[in-house]
């Protein structure tokens, strides 16, 4: 158990709906950032959040969308969901700046049929 | 883009050291550089780091050139369980997210 918890760990939806990925940072943690990797892609950056507030923004879809709460956990959601979505989303917690901080959730694996 | 090249994959036997290389020429002197490694469909894990002296822990080596434009991750003997993606990363500056490249893709065989 890495301390990063997400959830669901799968999930299977249809084209055009709308989904959410919920993401607990471990403890102390200030940033989560959230990445998507699919089959034929590496790990690819999506967003950062620092302590509630948008950091850093990668190669973010707009049909995509993501926030931090006051009690840090983040929640990513995707809508309009099309086949090419399908893939393994993963969050990760650190302590800003600390780039050997970073830890990382097992991720949600999302299916898109 | 990544700033790192990795061959796309390697074998080792097991037991054995795996030495992965990684060339970073266009690193600046005050940037580390860190290892990750990506076990099939887990989370990324965090091996090591270094700036210009060798570093060691229970994981790794890591072997950085006097002009630190490369480097190598070693794991001195290598189980089935080291099988995984290892990514060489060269930060962009100290405040934007790590940014993983394609890496290098291990094998270790019985």
């Amino acid at each position: 158990d890495s301390g990063v918890t997400q959830t669901p760990k799968h999930l299977i939806t249809a084209t055009g709906q709308r989904v959410t990925l919920r993401c607990s940072p471990r403890s102390g943690d200030l940033s989560v950032y959230w990445y998507q990797q699919s089959l034929d892609q590496g790990l690819q950056f999506l967003i950062q959040y620092y302590n509630g507030e948008e950091r850093a923004k990668g190669n973010i879809l707009e049909r995509f969308s993501a926030q931090q709460f006051p009690d840090l956990h983040s929640e990513l959601n995707l809508s309009s969901l099309e086949l090419g979505d399908s893939a393994l989303y993963f969050c990760a917690s650190s302590v800003a700046g600390q780039y050997y901080g970073y830890t990382f959730g097992s991720g949600t694996r999302l299916t898109v049929v | 883009d990544a700033k790192t090249t990795q061959p796309p994959s390697m074998d080792c036997a097991e037991g054995r050291a795996a030495n992965l290389p990684c060339n970073h020429s266009t690193i600046s002197g005050n940037e580390y550089m860190y290892w990750y490694r990506q076990i099939h469909s887990q989370g990324p894990q965090y091996i090591i780091h270094g700036l210009k002296n060798n570093e060691t822990n229970e994981m790794a080596s890591l072997i950085i050139t006097e002009d630190r434009k490369s480097s190598t991750l070693i794991l001195p003997h290598a189980t089935l369980r080291d099988t995984a993606v290892y990514y060489c990363i060269d930060p962009f500056s100290g405040n934007t997210p790590l940014v993983f490249g394609k890496g290098t893709r291990l094998s270790v065989i019985a």
